[in-house]
């Protein structure tokens, strides 16, 4: 089955910094490719995706860049702020159909002022 | 609209114990899932529903059953709760399109002692 890694656990960066996480999949059939965010004790939200047929997406501070040939995906932060400070998922499908998604264990940010 | 909700916030079992966790959602969303969330583990999918009376596993669906009696109710049972359950447990749905967003419930944080 699809399995995916997330690196680094963790990440501590100044304010101002740019901050990458990135993640490696096995199933090369996989097209979806989405980023979550999770606050100190709230449910995780959508931030931003991207599909298989393209390679980057912006979002103003945020970006996810994809390379299919390697297996790997990554969220690009930039201009970090202290509100950034969350934890992080990349997911993948879970299966071929696309019905479900699986996360990776997680990153978390810590941004310092 | 209130979205994902979940039933109970907090419960604290016996080993042995059952019980079930209710997930409702008011978005007429087709998919549902059930995931749970550990220390240093992420999310792992334990089982999922592609529709009213469909159910299928996930990752790690032992020791839970799950029922979609209505499109809008997910429930996830433990019919002789152990402490390796001790977790916080988030509800999920979406639409078909597979690179639809998830939206979370606010978790029902379990403990079993």
């Amino acid at each position: 089955g699809e399995n995916v890694e997330q690196h680094p656990s963790t990440l501590s960066v100044q304010e101002g910094d740019s901050a990458v996480i990135k993640c490696t999949y096995s199933d090369s059939a996989s097209n979806y490719f989405p980023w979550y965010k999770q606050e100190l004790g709230k449910r995780p939200q959508l931030i931003i995706d991207i599909r298989s047929n393209v390679g980057e997406k912006k979002d103003q501070r945020i970006a996810v860049t994809l390379n299919k040939t390697a297996k790997h995906f990554s969220l690009h932060i930039t201009e970090t702020q202290p509100e950034d400070s969350a934890v992080y998922f990349c997911a993948v499908p879970f299966n071929q159909a696309g019905t479900a998604l699986i996360f990776g264990k997680g990153t978390t940010l810590s941004v310092s002022s | 609209n209130a979205g994902v909700t979940q039933t109970p916030k907090f419960r604290v079992l016996k080993t042995g114990q059952s019980m079930t966790l209710l997930c409702a959602q008011d978005m007429n969303h087709e998919y549902m899932y059930w995931y749970r969330q550990d220390p240093g583990m992420g999310l792992r999918l334990i089982h999922y529903s592609v529709g009213e009376g469909t159910t299928a596993k996930g990752e790690v669906p032992d020791g839970y059953n799950v029922s979609r009696l209505k499109k809008q109710n997910f429930l996830l049972g433990l019919e002789s709760a152990a402490p390796s359950q001790t977790s916080v447990y988030f509800c999920a749905s979406r639409y078909v399109l597979a690179s639809s967003e998830q939206y979370f419930g606010p978790g029902t944080r379990l403990t079993v002692t």
